[in-house]
């Protein structure tokens, strides 16, 4: 079935770091793919999504490139700071009504 | 304001006590979701609804009920809860249409449900 899996936290990293968390999916055909970011005590709100092979999300610097030929959907900051702790959450939809998330990945950065 | 409401934020309650939590939407989304959150599982979904009286499985449905007769409206139903039902629960929302393209869902604030 279909399934994403994420890269274990919890990850720590200094402020100005470089940022990479790994997401890996299962699907059958070619979904559309996310990234969603939980502030504590919050609900998620989106970060970036791609809707087909190749595209690119980016938002408030983050950057993910949809990868078909990997399966992959990789997020990336170039540099962190400490308001981007937070847990970040991976989702593929292969049709638009039915959602998989990954496990999530804490992030902390330390200044 | 656009949001998803929740209510209640925060419920404990006993064994096979029914309850029922509230979601609502003021964005006149079709589609609505309610998900579970929890520790090393991330979110899964329970039920959805594409549109008013149209609502199917996610992944795990057993031991919930959902109705939706108006668009704003979702609410989330427990028949007998049990203590493996405790989880921090999620309603989202989203303009979605099926067959479209997948669209961003927006998040309620989370009910945090607690089974004794």
């Amino acid at each position: 079935g279909d399934s994403v899996t994420q890269m274990e936290g919890p990850v720590t990293l200094s402020e100005e770091a470089f940022l990479t968390i790994n997401c890996t999916y299962t699907a059958t055909g070619y979904p559309s793919l996310f990234w969603y970011v939980q502030y504590p005590g919050e609900g998620l709100q989106l970060l970036l999504k791609a809707t087909k092979a190749d595209d690119k999300g980016s938002n408030k610097g983050f950057e993910a490139t949809y990868r078909k030929e990997t399966t992959s959907f990789h997020l990336e900051k170039g540099s962190v700071q400490v308001s981007d702790s937070a847990v970040y959450f991976c989702a593929l939809s292969p049709f638009g009504n039915q959602f998989y998330f990954g496990t999530g990945t804490s992030l902390t950065v330390i200044p | 304001e656009a949001q998803v409401t929740q209510n209640p934020r925060y419920l404990i309650t006993v064994t096979g006590k029914k309850l029922t939590v509230t979601c609502s939407q003021n964005m006149n989304h079709e589609y609505m979701s309610w998900y579970r959150q929890d520790p090393g599982l991330g979110l899964r979904q329970i039920y959805y609804s594409m549109n008013v009286e149209v609502t199917d499985k996610g992944d795990v449905p057993e031991g919930y009920k959902v109705s939706r007769k108006e668009k704003r409206n979702f609410p989330l139903i427990l028949e007998s809860p049990s203590p493996n039902q405790t989880s921090l629960y999620f309603c989202a929302s989203s303009p979605n249409f099926l067959g479209g393209p997948t669209d961003t869902q927006y998040f309620g604030p989370g009910t945090r449900l607690t089974v004794l």
